[in-house]
Parts: C-alpha cells; sequence; structure tokens
C-alpha cells in the first residue's frame, strides 16, 4: 500500500508563474517530509524539508505547506524557471516507519519559456 | 569527484546469473541505502545499513542481500537475477543528525533478460 502519494504524474507551467506540486500521506505517525529533484540520469537531489511542528517552511523559490489535519503538503516553486523542470518526489519518514523514508510516485515538472 | 558513487552505472544480465552493484561514499556518512525506482511506483527501499555491523530489511528486500563492507562501501546482490528485478537503483547516504536529508548516487540501470 501506498503511504506516500503524488495523484499528479504530470504539470506544466508557464515560466514566471507559480508551480504547486502535490503530495498526501496515509500514516499519521510521519513527523518530517522531504521533496527531492531529480533530473534524467541523475540521483535525486534534496530540495526542501519541513518538520511536522512546523506549517510552513522557506528557501529562496520554494516553499512547502503542511496540512497536518488533511495529510497533505505542497511544493511551491515561484517563479517558475525552465531549470526547475524536472521529476519531483515527496517522502516522509518517522514514527511508526521507524527509520525508513517512503516516497511519493514523483510529479514531472515541465516549465515551459 | 561525486560523493556517492554507483558501479556498474548500466548493466544487462540474463535470468539466473549473479549480480552485485556497488557503491561508495566520501561523505564520510553512517547510514547507507538501496532504492529501487519503477515506473508508476517511485523510490522504494531495499535495504539499509547505520554501520558497518547494522543490515535492515526495507520495504522490498525478497530477492536481494547486501553487505556493508565498510562505513565507505555498501553492496546490493541479487542472487538469482529474475526480469523483474529490472529496474533504476540507486544508493543513498545519510548523517545520523541533521536534517535527515538523503544524498543519493546516479544511479545504476539494471535491465535483467
Amino acid at each position: 500500500d501506498q503511504q506516500v502519494k503524488q495523484n499528479s504524474p504530470s504539470l506544466s507551467v508557464q515560466e514566471g508563474r507559480i508551480s504547486i506540486l502535490n503530495c498526501d500521506y496515509t500514516n499519521s505517525m510521519f513527523d518530517y517530509f522531504l521533496w527531492y529533484k531529480k533530473y534524467p540520469a541523475e540521483g535525486p537531489t534534496f530540495l526542501i524539508s519541513i518538520s511536522s511542528i512546523k506549517d510552513k517552511n522557506e528557501d529562496g523559490r520554494f516553499t512547502v505547506f503542511l496540512n497536518k489535519s488533511a495529510k497533505h503538503l505542497s511544493l511551491h516553486i515561484v517563479p517558475s524557471q525552465p531549470g526547475d523542470s524536472a521529476v519531483y518526489f515527496c517522502a516522509a519518514s518517522g514514527g511508526g516507519a521507524g527509520n525508513q523514508f517512503y516516497f511519493g510516485t514523483g510529479t514531472s515538472l515541465t516549465v515551459i519559456p | 569527484d561525486a560523493d556517492v558513487t554507483q558501479t556498474p552505472r548500466n548493466r544487462i544480465t540474463k535470468t539466473g546469473k549473479r549480480i552485485m552493484l556497488e557503491c561508495s561514499q566520501t561523505k564520510g556518512h553512517d547510514r547507507m541505502y538501496w532504492y529501487r525506482q519503477d515506473p508508476g511506483l517511485g523510490l522504494r527501499l531495499i535495504y539499509y545499513s547505520f554501520d558497518v555491523k547494522d543490515i535492515n530489511k526495507g520495504e522490498i528486500s525478497d530477492g536481494y542481500s547486501v553487505s556493508r563492507q565498510a562505513q565507505a562501501k555498501f553492496s546490493l546482490s541479487l542472487e538469482s537475477a529474475i526480469p523483474n528485478q529490472t529496474a533504476l537503483y540507486f544508493c543513498a547516504t545519510s548523517d545520523i543528525q541533521g536534517r535527515r536529508e538523503q544524498f543519493f548516487g546516479p544511479g545504476t540501470r539494471l535491465t535483467v533478460l
């Protein structure tokens, strides 16, 4: 059973606009959430994270929002740039998951110049 | 030089063959992980190790084994490869402390015919 879900396999956005990537999880014991970015032929690279004690974390153009009651997190990229075109994975860990990380299926973002 | 390296980068083999994928890291991290990525399924954890004497099964360990030869080296073996083990394999490392993000190698594309 998929504990972390990304229901949108792909997303296209115009350059300069906002990109919003969504992620849902089922395990209420998760207490730490991360977003990774992956280019073709490369491994995922860490982008931003958030602890369950917060509801927002910001790093430059990237902001992650966490809604614990809805078991939902989102990644906002503002403004979107062509170099942001990649596959984005969300991941979760903690609590009943022990030391394991559970990843979503990924969302492929295309930023159109 | 890359912090996390994987060899080989690509491998084609036949059903029933024994295969070893190797991972080395220069980050000085104690924790190492093996994941596989399949289309539509995201990244799934195969095995993880928190130090040389510690080996733990992940979500999908059946058909795989691992060896932690040193702090910097973590190998994944397929004792008798089968076609549904065709996938992209990633090694990752993380530190004991800090923000829990993982650092991934570039991946090994394995095809089992």
